[in-house]
């Protein structure tokens, strides 16, 4: 079964300092991976996914992520943090096969907290 | 172009309950599928219906069951409402084959079990 790990459950910054989100992956052929972001009270945003194209994918807000297959990650980062960062970020993951066929499997989420 | 909608925002429920969550789809979407997120935690997959049949299912009861109507839209349906159903639920909408599988969320139905 697809499964997702998201390290560290609250990660603190300063504002513009690096963003680093970590998100790792149950390997799975082919991989479709997903950033998420949520702001209280509200739904998930689409930030960036992963189709098998390049490995290194842009999103919105200034976030990328890198797809590295030999460490079946697909770590979240932003070279400089702004306030309105703060929110939970969510890695997921597509499962293209077998019962649970549509379904995307979510990591744990990390609180990203950004000080002035 | 309209995104995909929810409704009710916020919903309290007793024990024993049933209840009924309403999604809209995004326009040109025809695939709708149902996340149960738990405070804390990421969400939860439970099913997702495609041409108004439940077209994969997550670790979930039967008392969670749903439809898909002709305009794509649909209700979640939780009977016997137990303490551990309160959580955000969460629909989202897709058009299987466009290659890139991006599944785009509403807003969220708050439902709290007292």
């Amino acid at each position: 079964a697809q499964s997702v790990t998201q390290l560290g459950s609250h990660v603190s910054v300063s504002e513009g300092a690096l963003v680093l989100l970590r998100c790792n992956y149950s390997s799975s052929v082919p991989p479709y991976l997903f950033w998420y972001v949520q702001y209280p009270n509200q739904g998930l945003q689409l930030l960036l996914k992963y189709t098998s194209a390049a490995t290194l994918v842009k999103g919105i807000n200034g976030f990328e992520a890198e797809f590295k297959k030999s460490e079946t990650s697909f770590h979240l980062t932003k070279p400089s943090a702004h306030m309105r960062d703060a929110a939970e970020y969510f890695c997921a993951a597509f499962n293209a096969g077998g019962t649970s066929y549509g379904k995307l499997t979510f990591g744990q989420g990390t609180i990203l907290t950004v000080h002035p | 172009e309209t995104g995909v909608t929810q409704s009710p925002t916020h919903l309290i429920k007793t024990r024993g309950q049933q209840v009924t969550l309403r999604c809209s789809s995004q326009s040109g979407h025809n695939t709708v599928s149902w996340y149960q997120q738990a405070l804390g935690q990421g969400p939860q997959f439970i099913f997702q219906y495609y041409r108004e049949e439940e077209n994969g299912r997550g670790n979930f009861p039967p008392r969670f069951s749903g439809l898909q109507f002709p305009n794509y839209s649909s209700e979640l349906n939780v009977n016997a409402l137990e303490l551990d159903d309160s959580a955000l639920y969460l629909c989202a909408s897709s058009t299987p084959g466009q290659g890139n599988n991006e599944q785009f969320f509403g807003p969220g139905t708050r439902l709290t079990v007292l």
